[in-house]
């Protein structure tokens, strides 16, 4: 059973940093594409970044308002993914998925982390 | 990017009505959408990918239609269980990924 466990979010000042965890098991984690998505209260669904898979170069892309800011890295040994957030503003507030990432869709999800910014 | 308009951005029905919901991107992206279903509190669930291909476990009652720019899902009877928020995707991954701004489906 594919399962995503989010993990790390919290209050956070303006300026501040934060790091996100989504521990991840059920697949081959190497193989597979797993891309961030984020959801401010009461809002829409927004993809913030993802990381493709190791077939794919390992790469990372990023959404414009992120970029620069944000960082995803993974720890293959542990199966995890990070989201690293530098500079983080009060936009930044929201629930923090990640999710598998197919071609045709993201197809498992985790269950979020919810991340505040606020002084 | 591609900009998805999701219309309406709400709509009322009553168990067993038809509903449709429309997805149009700003330039065409063939057949690289997808729909999912998100309830309070919850993460979103993939329901049609490829514009009209039913994921595995999704009711029959729901479908998907569309290619290029103009994209529809239609819930045939709706039931109970499916009153929730409902997005569009673009899923070309060439390009930046992006979202319409989601259909609430309420009860009428």
């Amino acid at each position: 059973e594919v399962q995503l466990v989010e993990s790390g979010g919290g209050l956070v000042k303006p300026g501040g940093s934060l790091r996100l965890s989504c521990a991840a098991s059920g697949f081959i984690f190497t193989n597979a594409w797993i891309s961030w998505v984020r959801q401010a209260p009461g809002k829409g669904l927004e993809w913030v970044g993802r990381v493709k898979s190791k077939a794919d170069g390992g790469t990372t892309d990023y959404a414009a308002p992120v970029k620069g800011r944000f960082t995803v890295s993974t720890d293959d040994s542990k199966t995890t993914l990070f989201l690293q957030m530098e500079s983080l503003t009060t936009e930044d507030t929201a629930v923090y998925y990640c999710a598998t990432e197919a071609s045709y869709g993201f197809v498992y999800w985790g269950q979020g982390a919810l991340v505040t910014v606020s002084s | 990017d591609i900009q998805m308009t999701q219309s309406p951005s709400s709509v009322s029905a009553s168990v067993g009505d038809r509903v449709t919901i429309t997805c149009r991107a700003s330039q065409g992206i063939s057949t690289w959408l997808a729909w999912y279903q998100q309830k309070p509190g919850k993460a979103p669930k993939l329901l049609i990918y490829a514009a009209s291909s039913l994921q595995s476990g999704v009711p029959s009652r729901f479908s998907g239609s569309g290619s290029g720019t103009d994209f529809t899902l239609t819930i045939s009877k709706l039931q109970p269980d499916d009153f929730a928020t409902y997005y569009c995707q673009q899923t070309n991954s060439f390009l930046t990924l992006t979202f319409g701004g989601g259909t609430k489906v309420e009860i009428k």
